[in-house]
Order: structure tokens, then sequence, then C-alpha cells
């Protein structure tokens, strides 16, 4: 099944403690994004890749850091969490023909 | 500036009661309009990209159309399980990196 996996689902932690949230793809799609979505401002992009070793900042990219060592996977690493990133997470991948395909999400909770 | 505008935010039907959801974009150069179905605390869905204006898709009880400045997306015969946040996004054409602008949705209720 094509898919996009994002881990964990779910996650509280507390104020400076550096974390990273895994995604993956099955569809050996060029592009990957993270986006952020926040109540009364929508869906945001934090960074995107357009393929291995290919990065670039989105709108929102402060605090954030990504990395992109093969195809399928494009993990999103906070290093200092603050609470202003306490958000709910989505990873979306798509072909050169620009569709996304969003993955489920995760909740983050930055005490 | 690129930007995306939903409307109504919030629209309740009854079941049987068709409707329409408006997206209102300005753009420097389409690439695609998206729409996409988003249920409480889950990844969006996607239903349909449109390209040039006077295009037309349909899927079930929905239809998406667009113009050069809006996209509607057209509910026939609603039922209960139509009920989502409906999300409408745009892609420029000189974005790098496939970058979606998002409008921030319309939550439709459906009653029976």
């Amino acid at each position: 099944e094509a898919q996009v996996t994002q881990n964990p689902r779910y996650l509280i932690t507390v104020t400076g403690k550096k974390l990273t949230v895994t995604c993956s793809q099955n569809m050996n799609h060029e592009y990957m994004s993270w986006y952020r979505q926040d109540p009364g401002l929508g869906l945001r992009q934090i960074y995107y890749s357009m393929n291995v070793e290919v990065t670039d900042k989105g709108d929102v990219p402060e605090g954030y850091k990504v990395s992109r060592k093969e195809k399928r996977n494009f993990p999103l690493i906070l290093e200092s969490p603050s609470p202003n990133q306490t958000s709910l997470y989505f990873c979306a991948s798509s072909s050169s023909a620009d569709t996304q395909y969003f993955g489920p999400g995760t909740r983050l909770t930055v005490l | 500036e690129d930007q995306v505008t939903q409307s109504p935010e919030a629209l309740r039907l009854q079941e049987g009661e068709s409707s329409s959801l408006n997206c209102s974009y300005t753009v420097s150069g389409l690439r695609g309009l998206f729409w996409y179905r988003q249920d409480p605390g889950k990844g969006p869905e996607f239903l349909f990209t449109l390209y040039s204006a006077g295009e037309e898709k349909e899927k079930e009880r929905l239809k998406a159309t667009l113009t050069k400045k809006e996209s509607f997306l057209h509910i026939t015969a609603p039922k209960p399980e139509d009920s989502a946040t409906y999300l409408c996004a745009v892609q420029a054409r000189d974005q790098a990196g496939t970058a979606l602008i998002f409008g921030k949705g319309t939550t439709l209720s459906v009653s029976s």
C-alpha cells in the first residue's frame, strides 16, 4: 500500500530536550515536505526536499532542522524544542507531478 | 503575495441538502489547485487537482470546478460521512519545492 508514515504519532516532551520525528514514504517520490498545522493559521510549510541531499527552508523554518540522506526518509529534528513548537506536524511527499500525499500526523506537546 | 481564502468557515447542512464551498485565490501564475479532505486529528486526504480555468473533476458526491480567480467544491446530496474539514491549496508556478499554500478550510457538518 502506497503511504507516508510518521513516528511517533504523539509526543509530549520538555523544553530543550532534542527530538526527532521520522517520516518515510514508499512511493519513490522525489519531493518531501514538512508542515505544521495550528488553529487559525492553517497548514504552513517548514522545510522541503527536492531530492536526496537537497533541502531548503519553507515559510516557518526557525527552530527546525531536516536531513535527506535517503530518498524514502525525511526526518524533522527539533534540537531545542520550545512551547511555541507545540503543534500538529505533517509530512508529505510527491512525485514531480506535484500532488502531495500526507502522512497521518504527529501531535507534539512541548512543556 | 500568494493567498488562499476559503468561505464559509463553517457550514451545517441537512442530509441531502446540496451546497458549495468557495476557494478564492491570488497567485503569481497557477501551477495547480488542490482540494483535500481532513478528518479531526488525521492527515489531509487528497481529493482533486485542477490545473486550468474551466476544468472540472468529480468523485462520488463531490465536484470541483476552477475559474481564474476561484474554485468551488460542490457537494450534492451530502451524507453524514461527508462531515469533515475541506482544505483548498494552490501551488504557484514559480514555487520551488512544490510548496502548497493552504486556506484555513471549511468545516462541514452534515446531520441526518
